[in-house]
């Protein structure tokens, strides 16, 4: 069945050191993995993504790691700012389908002063 | 920056009467989609539309709901008789082409069914 999934509901680190939040996926047909970011009261903003086809892809601050052997995603964030604290959610986006994302439960993201 | 916008942010009903959520998705973007979020639980697909049509739903869009574009701007979801289990926030989001990664959500329409 589709599945994803998070390991931790909340990680609170120190303003300035990275952030890894976690994600295990149960789908192996799926063409895209996304991050989400939601902030209280907001929608979900789109992070970063990385294709099926790849293990590391870099943005701004952010990295994210896919590892398909194990069927496991991660985000990366360097040097967490206040402004990080929110609701992670990773995605994907099934290979049979370009229409949709599955969501999976959420990581809260507490930064600490 | 263009953005997803969403009318009313909160709506209050009764069981059984029908509400409609109003989007106005980015402009230029042809892929529309909705999503609920029960709370503290995940996001969740309901349905996504394109040129005048739905293109995939999940088994959560039942009979009891439907998708309109009624005119060039707005894009509504329609729930005939509300549950007390419709209870949720719910996102509309756009997206230029069908790669549903790119999707921009908007800040989301909490219902609640009293």
């Amino acid at each position: 069945g589709e599945s994803v999934g998070l390991h931790l509901p909340t990680l609170s680190v120190q303003e300035g050191d990275n952030s890894i939040i976690n994600c295990a996926y149960s789908n192996s047909a799926s063409d895209y993995f996304i991050w989400y970011k939601q902030e209280s009261g907001k929608g979900p903003q789109f992070i970063i993504d990385i294709r099926s086809n790849m293990d590391k892809r870099q943005g701004q601050r952010v990295t994210v790691l896919l590892n398909k052997t194990v069927k496991h995603l991660s985000l990366q964030i360097a040097a967490t700012q206040p402004g990080d604290s929110a609701v992670y959610f990773c995605a994907e986006n099934p290979m049979d389908s370009s229409y949709k994302l599955i969501f999976g439960s959420g990581t809260r993201l507490l930064v600490r002063p | 920056e263009p953005e997803v916008t969403q009318t009313p942010s909160h709506q209050v009903t009764q069981m059984g009467q029908e509400v409609i959520l109003r989007c106005v998705p980015i402009s230029n973007h042809l892929y529309f989609y909705w999503y609920r979020q029960i709370l503290g639980q995940k996001v969740e697909f309901l349905v996504s539309f394109y040129n005048n049509e739905i293109s995939e739903k999940s088994e959560i869009f039942d009979d009891q709901f439907s998708v309109e574009r009624p005119d060039g701007s707005n894009f509504t979801l329609k729930i005939r008789s509300t549950k007390l289990e419709d209870s949720a926030m719910y996102f509309c989001a756009s997206s230029w082409t069908g790669n549903s990664y790119e999707q921009y959500f908007g800040p989301g329409t909490r219902l609640t069914v009293t």
